[in-house]
């Protein structure tokens, strides 16, 4: 089953233009969402945790258990950010570690 | 520099052949795993290690077999190339098995 949707495979944006990256998600546990990031040509990083509720490279994301959303925000997009972008689940309950990916989001900043 | 390290970053190699992709963490951290990204860059879990102990193993052929000599250390071990098993591998750690996780780099296999 599906745990994590990012809806858009791609996202195209101006430099200094808003953008958000849209992560929801299923899980009946209790969740812990993650956004990475992979610039090019770069190992995977991790760009911010829901739990940590800190805004990194501009970057700020909401937990909406409402929606069961995580979406990745930026005011303000600058050509540094295209890169690929993905959510991840963990679930904090269980003992395995496992993180389930989304299928990513490919950011392009224009200049 | 404290890292998450793999050997080698490209492999390119004939079907049927037996590879190893080595991963090496310094980060003191108890849990490795690793992770395959296919051409469309989605990437999923193959396994975990915790403390050497086998954690995760998600539906992976057999021909993988992981190796974790120590806690620095997990290697990944492939019988009997497909074509199929073109894609970048990922290893990488995380201090606990709950912990945020680290990667490597990435190693590029392609199976001709």
């Amino acid at each position: 089953a599906q745990r994590v949707t990012q809806p858009e495979k791609l996202l195209s944006v101006f430099k200094g233009a808003p953008v958000e990256l849209k992560c929801n998600y299923s899980y009946s546990g209790s969740p812990e969402l993650f956004w990475y990031v992979q610039y090019s040509r770069q190992r995977l990083q991790l760009l911010l945790r829901h739990i940590s509720r800190e805004s990194i490279k501009g970057f700020t994301a909401d937990l909406n258990k409402g929606e069961t959303s995580f979406h990745l925000k930026k005011p303000f997009a600058q050509e540094e950010d295209s890169a690929m972008y993905y959510c991840a689940l963990s679930d904090r309950g269980s003992t395995l570690g496992r993180l389930y990916f989304g299928r990513g989001t490919q950011l392009t900043v224009w200049p | 520099d404290t890292a998450v390290s793999q050997t080698p970053k490209y492999l390119v190699t004939q079907m049927g052949n037996d590879k190893s992709i080595k991963c090496e963490q310094n980060l003191g951290h108890d849990t490795m795993y690793w992770y395959k990204q296919d051409s469309k860059k989605f990437l999923k879990i193959m396994f975990s290690y915790n403390n050497k102990e086998l954690i995760i193993n998600e539906t992976v052929p057999n021909r993988f077999s992981p190796k974790s000599p120590d806690k620095a250390h997990l290697n990944l071990h492939i019988n009997s190339l497909e074509l199929g098993d073109s894609a970048v591998y990922f290893c990488a750690s995380s201090p606990t098995l709950t912990d945020t996780q680290y990667f490597g780099p990435g190693t590029r296999l392609t199976v001709l």
